[in-house]
């Protein structure tokens, strides 16, 4: 069975200081692992994906994830944080069944970014 | 339409009335996903239709919730007899075809619930 753990409910940067958001997850077979995030007022958006390939993906507004097989990992990076980030951010892994995709998401960790 | 449409987008309901929350998804979408979002718990998954495979309804908390796709397309969230803890925002998913994509969703902006 998938299951997704994200570490830290909140996290707080300042602006400009390097954004890092951590997952990790359990699959039985190879996953797609995804990033999504809600801004304050509005549905969630995909920010980035890794399928198969290179494992350091990059997605929308500067940030990028690395899979890393050996940690089960999939952390959330941006060198550089502006105050637009804020927003809760969600892990989520998937995997085929049935012909499709049943996907899976974390609780979720909403950043913080101070003037 | 273009995007996922949910309705209503707000329900205010008393505790013991059922609801039906809708779905419709992206045209030509063959996967539809329930979540349940509250504060503080993340999404919860509740169920996932696949094409005209028997859906998967592992998430359900209770035989309350029940949830139905008719022609492969329109979803509709049923909740009978509310309850407080029902409370929380339902959102839906849909993705394109299976086949060589990657299971990306799009989401609908949600349906607040809020049972008195």
């Amino acid at each position: 069975a998938q299951s997704v753990t994200q570490l830290g409910s909140h996290v707080s940067v300042s602006e400009g200081a390097l954004v890092l958001l951590r997952c990790n997850y359990s699959s039985s077979v190879p996953p797609y692992l995804f990033w999504y995030v809600q801004y304050p007022n509005q549905g969630l958006q995909l920010l980035l994906k890794y399928t198969t390939g290179a494992t350091l993906v990059k997605g929308i507004n500067g940030f990028e994830a690395e899979f890393k097989k050996s940690e089960t990992s999939f952390h959330l990076t941006k060198p550089s944080a502006h105050m637009s980030d804020a927003a809760e951010y969600f892990c989520a892994v998937s995997d085929r069944s049935t012909g499709g995709f049943k996907t899976i998401f974390g609780a979720g960790t909403r950043l913080f970014v101070k003037a | 339409g273009a995007g996922v449409s949910q309705s209503p987008s707000n329900k205010v309901t008393e505790k013991g009335k059922d609801v039906e929350l809708r779905c419709d998804p992206i045209s030509g979408h063959t996967a539809l996903y329930w979540y349940r979002q509250s504060l503080g718990q993340g999404l919860e998954f509740l169920i996932y239709f696949q094409g005209n495979s028997a859906p998967d309804k592992s998430g359900l908390p209770s035989d309350r919730f029940s949830a139905e796709r008719t022609g492969g397309s329109v979803s509709t969230l049923t909740i009978q007899r509310t309850q407080q803890e029902d409370s929380a925002v339902y959102l839906c998913a849909s993705s394109s075809p299976s086949g060589g994509t990657t299971g990306e969703l799009f989401f609908g902006e949600g349906s607040r619930l809020t049972v008195l």
